[in-house]
């Protein structure tokens, strides 16, 4: 069973302050790797993309991938009000399916 | 540019009722997707495509029949409705592996 793997939360944050979200996959010939941001009664929507390991940076967020430890994270700097919702964590699988994580709920405080 | 657009945004099914969700993308993409979410269960696989006259099972496909005969549509089928398909069903597209555009969602209730 390939699986994705995200703490539920919440996670709450101070405004201002770095919020880090956290996600393990299980297929090690994973390519792509994808966080998205979903607020309540919405539908998800794509904030970031990585393929190689290290870092990628794009604004405030800044995803990491480590392949050998079958690892990726989200860094949100500065956090936002605005930021709170649930991030969902997705793991391109080998077969082209894209297999999500149950997300992770973050609330900024303000 | 619509995007991904879905219909119908709400439904209430009787059990054992049929009914066909609505999923038109009009960026040409080739990959079209499927997924339902539960509360607190994420996103799950339903049915997906690669091109026109081509589908796949993903996770959790029994109950379910898809169709791809164009490159913009991707209706999902729901023969003998059962309350364990009372779910948000997505459907979404994406020109490859590059990240998906979500269509707004259809909220399905089966009582």
């Amino acid at each position: 069973q390939k699986e994705v793997e995200q703490n539920s939360g919440p996670l709450s944050v101070p405004e201002g302050a770095i919020a880090s979200l956290n996600c393990t996959y299980s297929d090690r010939g994973s390519q792509s790797f994808f966080w998205y941001r979903q607020y309540s009664g919405k539908s998800p929507e794509l904030i970031m993309f990585i393929y190689s390991n290290g870092d990628k940076e794009d604004g405030r967020f800044t995803a990491q991938l480590n392949k050998a430890s079958q690892y990726v994270s989200l860094l949100i700097r500065d956090s936002q009000p605005s930021d709170s919702a649930t991030y969902l964590c997705a793991v391109n699988m080998r077969d082209d399916k894209i297999i999500f994580g149950k997300g992770t709920r973050l609330h900024i405080l303000p | 540019n619509a995007g991904v657009t879905q219909t119908p945004k709400f439904r209430i099914l009787k059990i054992g009722q049929s009914m066909t969700l609505q999923c038109t993308q009009d960026m040409n993409h080739n990959y079209m997707y499927w997924y339902r979410q539960d509360p607190g269960m994420g996103l799950k696989l339903i049915y997906y495509s690669v091109g026109a006259g081509i589908t796949d099972k993903g996770e959790v496909p029994n109950g379910y029949n898809v169709s791809r005969s164009t490159t913009e549509d991707f209706p999902l089928r729901l023969e003998l409705a059962a309350p364990s398909q009372t779910s948000v069903y997505f459907c979404a597209s994406s020109p490859s592996d590059r990240g998906y555009t979500f269509g707004s969602g259809t909220r399905l209730t089966v009582v």
